[in-house]
């Protein structure tokens, strides 16, 4: 079945710096990738929708100049969390489609981002 | 407005007995309803997929039903074991769009 590995599982980053978390399709192409963080005990919320090449889909009330999303392959994304605060600490949660919402919905395990 | 709602929003349950979560939905056009569990600290893992036309489908203890005419749908938990303490998490999808319930939590106690 559909595997996406999400790297890293849990990160720990002073105030200030950036983080980097990747999101990778192990054995399909995805052509689309979703972003969506998750605060505790509350359901994912959207971030952004990336396609492979192109610039990736904010949703509302998301700084695209803060969380930098890059879909450069069929499949790799990446979601770059700049200059993170401490209210930026949440969990991280990837999901890739093949052909935006067919069957092979797959979510990856999650990263747990700590800004201290 | 489309909408996903859940209930209960947490429920407990000894270990062996069986639970039923349930679904409603508002989103239209529906193209398929999918349930997820949710450990703590992980990412959502898929249980099962319904399109508009199928109105059961199971994987082991679990049990999804779907009524596309009413919008509702359930996820039953057959003898309920210690590692289903999770969140369960319904998503109905319009084609491309996703819409997710708020989840229900569900502890199995021993």
């Amino acid at each position: 079945g559909a595997v996406v590995s999400q790297h890293p599982s849990r990160v720990i980053c002073k105030s200030g710096t950036s983080v980097k978390i990747e999101c990778r399709s192990l054995d399909f192409q995805a052509t689309t990738m979703f972003w969506y963080r998750q605060f505790p005990k509350k359901s994912l919320m959207l971030m952004a929708t990336s396609n492979e090449g192109s610039k990736a889909t904010y949703e509302q009330g998301v700084e695209k100049d803060k969380f930098l999303i890059n879909h450069a392959s069929l499949t790799l994304s990446t979601l770059t969390v700049t200059s993170a605060h401490p209210e930026d600490s949440s969990f991280y949660i990837c999901s890739a489609s093949v052909g935006g919402g067919g069957v092979g919905y797959t979510f990856g395990s999650g990263t747990r981002l700590t800004v201290v | 407005k489309n909408q996903v709602e859940q209930s209960p929003q947490s429920l407990i349950i000894l270990e062996g007995k069986n639970c039923t979560l349930q679904c409603n939905y508002t989103v239209s056009p529906f193209s398929n309803l999918r349930w997820y569990k949710q450990d703590t600290g992980r990412g959502p893992v898929s249980l099962t997929i319904m399109t508009f036309s199928e109105n059961t489908k199971s994987n082991g203890r679990y049990t999804a039903t779907l009524d596309a005419d009413t919008k509702q749908s359930s996820l039953h938990i057959t003898a309920s074991q210690l590692s289903d303490s999770a969140s369960y998490i319904c998503v109905v999808s319009p084609l491309g769009q996703f819409y997710f319930g708020t989840g229900t939590s569900l502890t199995v106690i021993p």
